[in-house]
């Protein structure tokens, strides 16, 4: 039982371009959505994370888009650079309940090309 | 700042070996997690630690036995390796504050079971 739905599996995206990759999640009791990014033949790394009270969170060339009622959550990159390929878990956690457990996403191969 | 050190980062192992996966954090986490990645699956939890002496399981328990007998370490053991568990291993580790909902993660080990 998948809990969090990502989409697209894969993107390539000009450099300059905005990447665009969203999650979908089911259980309404999500309370944190963060976003991690991973380097080849590194650990993920926290990017950036937005809570249910806001619908938007910026830093810097980074955005989470939150759509409470429609249970879904996107990242844009903005101005996307080649240093931006990685691969994009989003993640899902009930934090507010005492519970740290992170629930991901398959992830999404982002490729910037020049 | 070591963060979160995994060891080995790489292993081999045959069919019915078995061998142990070191998780060493120097952060002072309460928490402490391994996860599994597969190619299209994400992130899979495998076992959890909310502290030292207690653990717990997670998504995909199965073939897999942990320990936290140390605060700073979470070890992770395969009794009897099949090829089913040939995977990316990632330990990773948190704070008990809801505020700082961040885990950090190791650079990770790759196993091949043949």
């Amino acid at each position: 039982q998948q809990q969090v739905k990502q989409s697209p599996q894969s993107l390539i995206v000009q450099k300059g371009g905005i990447s665009i990759i969203n999650c979908a999640y089911e259980n309404t009791a999500f309370d944190y959505f963060p976003w991690y990014q991973q380097f080849p033949g590194k650990g993920p790394a926290l990017l950036i994370a937005i809570r249910p009270d806001v619908s938007e969170k910026k830093e810097g060339r980074f955005t989470i888009s939150f759509n409470k009622s429609a249970k879904q959550f996107s990242l844009h990159i903005m101005d996307s650079q080649p240093g931006d390929s990685a691969t994009y878990f989003c993640a899902a956690s009930m934090a507010n309940f005492g519970n740290e457990k992170l629930t991901f996403g398959t992830g999404t191969r982002l490729t910037i090309i020049p | 700042n070591a963060g979160v050190t995994q060891t080995p980062k790489f292993r081999v192992l045959k069919t019915g070996q078995s061998m142990t996966l070191l998780c060493a954090q120097d952060m002072n986490h309460e928490y402490m997690y391994w996860y599994r990645q597969d190619p299209g699956m994400g992130l899979r939890l495998i076992h959890y630690s909310v502290g030292e002496g207690t653990t717990a399981k997670g998504e995909v328990p199965d073939g897999y036995n942990v320990s936290r007998l140390k605060k700073q370490n979470f070890l992770l053991g395969l009794e009897s390796a099949a090829p089913s568990q040939t995977s990316v291993y990632f330990c990773a580790s948190s704070t008990r504050d809801i505020a700082k909902n961040i885990q950090y993660f190791g650079a990770g080990t790759r196993l091949s079971v043949l």
